[in-house]
């Protein structure tokens, strides 16, 4: 069965403290792994994907076949990245495009 | 450029009554998805049209249908309301290709009562 997983609900770091953010996957096949991310009264938007390969606002993904694991990381937080971060699948058919498999959330929050 | 836009933005219905939502998408963006967000089931996959045609299709009762139109807008419906139902649903836009961004509209809001 397809499904992401992000074990933790609630992720509390201190200003400047290093994050990871956990996300694992269950597909069979070759997935695409997404992160979005909805902070405060905005939109659901992209944060990053792993095709991309790219740094964005400081975050990093690598995909782990092995693992089957799309982990966040952001070497020193800061407050304007709280907000609520979302992992997400879609299959590797072209097909699948618009079709996203999303784990449950994990609010990130950054304190002072 | 404007962003999806999602109509009507909150809306309460009672049990076995029907509701339509309506999506404007991106312009240029010809696929379009819905996704029903309640805090105990997250994000959930209803369907995708992609040029008027459903590419894809979630787990969800017959209850829920849905449609493209020739410009892209999209509009879902839920027949035979049922409290679970109660939820926020979000409809996502793209240029429809493989790895692509979708772009999120605000959502609506329905209650069921």
């Amino acid at each position: 069965a397809q499904r992401v997983t992000q074990p933790e609900k609630l992720l509390s770091v201190f200003k400047g403290a290093p994050v990871e953010l956990k996300c694992n996957y269950s597909y069979s096949g070759s997935p695409e792994l997404f992160w979005y991310v909805q902070y405060s009264r905005q939109r659901l938007q992209l944060l990053l994907r792993h095709i991309s390969r790219e740094s964005i606002k400081g975050f990093t993904a690598d995909l782990n076949k092995g693992e089957t694991s799309f982990h966040l990381k952001k070497p020193f937080a800061q407050e304007e990245d709280s907000a609520m971060y979302y992992c997400a699948l879609s299959g590797s058919g072209s097909g699948n495009t618009g079709k996203l498999i999303f784990g449950q959330g994990t609010t990130l929050q950054v304190k002072p | 450029k404007a962003g999806v836009t999602q109509t009507p933005r909150y809306l309460i219905k009672t049990r076995g009554q029907q509701v339509t939502l309506s999506c404007s998408p991106i312009s240029g963006h010809r696929s379009v998805s819905w996704y029903q967000q309640t805090p105990g089931q997250g994000l959930q996959f209803l369907f995708e049209y992609f040029s008027e045609t459903q590419r894809n299709k979630g787990n969800f009762p017959g209850r829920f249908s849905g449609r493209q139109f020739s410009n892209s807008r999209s509009e879902m419906n839920v027949s035979t309301l049922e409290l679970g139902d109660s939820a926020l649903y979000l409809c996502a836009s793209s240029f429809g290709a493989k790895g692509g961004e979708l772009f999120f509209g605000e959502g609506s809001r329905l209650t069921v009562l």
